[in-house]
């Protein structure tokens, strides 16, 4: 059973840089037709997909975020990361780290959310 | 604001059904048959319960169904129980470069 992990601090000053790890356990995160993403929700709104990347490393970045958001792989880690600079108190929410099937167009598996706070 | 529509709530009696819809584009609902619908309580993550217009995953109750017509895809709840009482959020594939977008997400309500 696939598992996914994040972690990273809970508290951001602003204009400073968000930095999240997603750790990927029961499985290699380098098997499989699977692309890393990263989602975010603020309190009381609905998801917001950042971006996404591959094993091999190819990214994509929602156009709304992508000057900010940079996404990277370690395979020997099991592991993928989010920072995403120059933050606001607009960037507040629960993020999410999840792995996309991309045979079945879903998000199969989910992290449990953090919560990421920016403020001074 | 969020790329697919939703009405912001729904609700039903136990026992009732209730439809949810989600309205999108030609570019992404209209246009693949990669729309999945998700289920969130509070503090929870996300649960995949419709996958590719209206297939279910393993261990989600038949009650849950799906479907899309043009560009509009629909989340039908029947026998509606008390522990179906929360957001659902539709999603679709977009293609390449916008990859997936989401809807605003329905409060479903059992009264």
């Amino acid at each position: 059973q696939v598992q996914l992990q994040e972690s990273g601090p809970g508290l951001v000053k602003p204009s400073q840089t968000l930095s999240l790890t997603c750790t990927v356990s029961g499985g290699s995160i380098s098997s499989g037709s699977y692309y890393w993403s990263w989602i975010r929700q603020p309190a009381g709104k609905g998801l917001e997909w950042i971006g996404r990347i591959s094993t091999s490393g190819s990214t994509n970045y929602n156009s709304f975020l992508k000057s900010q958001v940079t996404i990277s792989v370690d395979t020997s880690k099991n592991q993928f990361s989010l920072k995403l600079s120059s933050v606001t108190a607009a960037d507040t929410a629960v993020y999410y780290c999840a792995r996309w099937d991309t045979s079945s167009g879903i998000f199969d598996y989910w992290g449990q959310g953090t919560l990421v706070t920016v403020s001074s | 604001q969020s790329a697919l529509t939703q009405t912001p709530s729904a609700s039903g009696s136990p026992g009732q059904s209730v439809t949810i819809s989600c309205t999108g584009t030609s570019s992404d609902v209209g246009g693949y048959n990669y729309v999945s619908w998700y289920q969130q309580h509070p503090g929870k993550a996300p649960k995949l319960m419709i996958y590719e217009v209206s297939k279910r995953p393993s261990g989600v109750p038949d009650r849950f169904s799906g479907s899309k017509s043009g560009n509009t895809a629909s989340l039908t709840v029947s026998g509606l129980q008390a522990e179906d009482e929360a957001d659902y959020y539709c999603s679709s594939y977009a293609g390449s470069s916008i990859f997936v977008v989401f809807g605003g997400g329905t409060k479903l309500t059992v009264l």
